[in-house]
């Protein structure tokens, strides 16, 4: 089935530093989720975007909705171990109310 | 707030053989999905209802796939029979209704032998 780019597809990174990642589309969506995922848990939802440009946060966690309704961006400031897990974006096709989900960013944190 | 339940968490079956998954979904959520999830990937829809309504069931494998929410409440997806390619994640998730965010369970891990 179809899935989102998301990129990059892993990544290891000190405890403490910053993480950008992103997801690209080339059909435009009203609605991007972000989730994270730990082993054997369901995805947990972390940030919901509604407006194309809208910037919203959660603890050390921000995403954005990008302006073309393409694309959308997750930064996690000063990483911890328990960041580890895979981190799933999600967005909603208009008029379907269907969600399509990205292939994730499984990333690894170095204590 | 109770979250999203789900049943078994864990089913090992032997190909061709039924097997059906329970989902309990956040009280007052109208909108329920059940998605697949292969390993290493995101999930991917199979049903979407609608209170007691499948609204979208275009990517449901009707020939072994079948799914039931009589109530508009708790719902049952089944397989029968099964393949070993359905080896995979079988997650439900909820929404106060279309155009919401959705929450998942935990999941229910198939593996098929």
């Amino acid at each position: 089935g179809q899935q989102l780019n998301q990129s990059p597809q892993s990544m290891f990174i000190q405890e403490g530093e910053d993480v950008s990642m992103n997801c690209t589309s080339s059909s435009i969506f009203n609605t991007w989720l972000w989730y994270k995922q730990d082993p054997g848990e369901g995805p947990v939802l972390l940030i919901a975007l509604y407006k194309a440009g809208e910037l919203t946060s959660n603890g050390r966690l921000t995403a954005q909705f990008g302006i073309t309704r393409k694309d959308s961006f997750l930064n996690i400031s000063a990483s911890i171990p328990s960041d580890v897990g895979i981190y799933f974006c999600a967005g909603q096709q208009p008029g379907t109310y269907k969600y399509i989900f990205g292939t994730g960013t499984r990333l690894k944190v170095l204590a | 707030e109770a979250g999203v339940v789900q049943s078994p968490r864990y089913k090992i079956i032997e190909k061709k053989q039924p097997v059906a998954f329970w989902c309990n979904p956040i009280s007052g959520h109208n909108t329920l999905y059940w998605y697949l999830q292969n390993l290493g990937q995101g999930p991917e829809l199979l049903i979407r209802y609608e209170n007691e309504e499948a609204v979208d069931d275009s990517q449901l494998p009707k020939d072994r796939f079948s799914a039931e929410r009589l109530k508009g409440v708790d719902s049952t997806l089944k397989i029968q029979p099964a393949e070993l390619g359905d080896s995979a994640v079988y997650l439900c998730a909820s929404s106060p209704g279309q155009g919401n965010e959705q929450y998942f369970g935990p999941g229910t891990r198939l593996t098929v032998t």
